[in-house]
């Protein structure tokens, strides 16, 4: 059962462009919501992060837009640049833990800036 | 440098001979936990540990084995490898269960079963 679900697979945007990644969870105990970034040859890497308390977090050009009773959330990445072309992944936890020990992923999405 | 450090980088196989691959953090991180990542499938939790002596199954634990007997060290065991184990596998950490949601993932290990 796939608890999380990511959309698009793949992203083309160009250069200065907006890149918005959804994703979808099925869980109502989940409290954390991070996204991850990853460049060819390398881990993941802890992005941003949101707790269903806030509706919107921001870090730079990256934001992450929470909507608890639809039960999704986004990453928007403002002027896009070449240097952003990598995999993300959204997940989803409880910080307490509970009965599910582990960081729940979505399957990713391959973004690509042309210059 | 606080990292995780896995070894080897790359390994080629053949079916049936057991292997290990490391995982060490130098982070004082109680929770650890193995991800392989496969095409199309992101990434999927085969086992993870909640401190020294625990550890429990995750989303994909058949043919793996682990082992904490040191806080730093994760060791995924292989015992006898077949090709569908041929992946990309991530070892992670964090500091608590209450922060499982803040991984820091090693560079990977690239295996192929042959």
């Amino acid at each position: 059962q796939q608890q999380v679900k990511q959309s698009p697979q793949s992203l083309i945007v160009q250069k200065g462009g907006i890149s918005i990644i959804n994703c979808a969870y099925e869980n109502t105990a989940f409290d954390y919501f991070p996204w991850y970034q990853q460049f060819p040859g390398k881990g993941p890497a802890l992005l941003i992060a949101i707790r269903p308390d806030v509706s919107e977090k921001k870090e730079g050009r990256f934001t992450i837009s929470f909507n608890k009773s639809a039960k999704q959330f986004s990453l928007h990445i403002m002027d896009s640049q070449p240097g952003d072309s990598a995999t993300y992944f959204c997940a989803a936890s409880m910080m307490g833990g509970g009965s599910n020990y582990k960081l729940t992923f979505g399957k990713g999405t391959l973004l690509t800036v042309n210059p | 440098e606080a990292q995780v450090t896995q070894n080897p980088r790359y390994l080629i196989t053949v079916t049936g001979k057991k292997l290990t691959v490391t995982c060490s953090q130098n982070m004082n991180h109680e929770y650890m936990s193995w991800y392989r990542q496969d095409p199309g499938l992101g990434l999927r939790q085969i086992y993870y540990s909640m401190n020294v002596e625990v550890t429990d199954k995750g989303d994909v634990p058949e043919g793996y084995k682990v082992s904490r007997k040191e806080k730093r060290n994760f060791p995924l065991i292989l015992e006898s490898p077949s090709p569908n184990q041929t992946s990309l596998y991530f070892c992670a950490s964090s500091f608590s269960i209450g922060r499982l949601g803040e991984l820091f993932f090693g560079s990977g290990t690239q295996l192929s079963v042959l």
